[in-house]
């Protein structure tokens, strides 16, 4: 019933480097795509969130970029840091209900 | 404002038995979610509740419940318990009265079926 794919399950980067995090779906009725961070031992926490009437989106070091045409849509963490190791969860919804997660990925930066 | 609260933190269960988990929402959220996170299914979504009213429901079976109490407060029941009902059990809230409000995890109840 996965309707979010996300790529890759882990990804290692230096310090300094850029994360990229890719996300598919297949429900074109989703309208709200939103990425959570979760540290070991604790619940996700909201990071950052699109709507299908932008292409991109920054906070920061985050920025989402979104392809509505191709149905995809990926985080990219600038100057990654060490406390940016966590998992991330890219997901979909529509209206923000019975949101739908991709299976995540393991990020690790390294000092 | 203090953060979403659920309790218990940990739980240790057998086959067959029931259980239910508490969830507390932020102050002033009416909406509170449930969703079950594992290894193998990663996130999935329970269900919904809104003023004491099921909203939405998820893909799971009949022994998964819930409700909500006056205060918000949410209770999840989970009956005849199965090993795979191992997971973590996370609740999650939202003022509810937008759309696009920002959903606010809890740290989980890590249940484990013996």
């Amino acid at each position: 019933q996965q309707q979010v794919k996300q790529s890759p399950q882990s990804l290692i980067v230096q310090k300094g480097g850029i994360s990229i995090i890719n996300c598919a779906y297949e429900n074109t009725a989703f309208d709200y795509f939103p990425w959570y961070q979760q540290f070991p031992g604790k619940g996700p926490a909201l990071l950052i969130a699109i709507r299908p009437d932008v292409s991109e989106k920054k906070e920061g070091r985050f920025t989402i970029s979104f392809n509505k045409s191709a149905k995809q849509f990926s985080l990219h963490i600038m100057d990654s840091q060490p406390g940016d190791s966590a998992t991330y969860f890219c997901a979909a919804s529509i209206h923000n209900n019975d949101m739908r997660f991709g299976a995540g990925t393991r990020l690790t930066v390294k000092p | 404002k203090a953060g979403v609260t659920q309790t218990p933190r940990y739980l240790i269960k057998t086959r067959g038995q029931q259980v239910t988990l508490s969830c507390s929402p932020i102050s002033g959220h009416r909406s509170v979610s449930w969703y079950q996170q594992t290894p193998g299914q990663g996130l999935q979504f329970l269900f919904e509740y809104f003023s004491e009213t099921q909203r939405n429901k998820g893909n799971f079976p009949g022994r998964f419940s819930g409700r909500q109490f006056s205060n918000s407060r949410s209770e999840m029941n989970v009956s005849t318990l199965e090993l795979g009902d191992s997971a973590l059990y996370l609740c999650a809230s939202r003022p509810g009265s937008l759309s696009y409000n920002e959903q606010f995890f809890g740290p989980g109840t890590r249940l484990t079926v013996l």
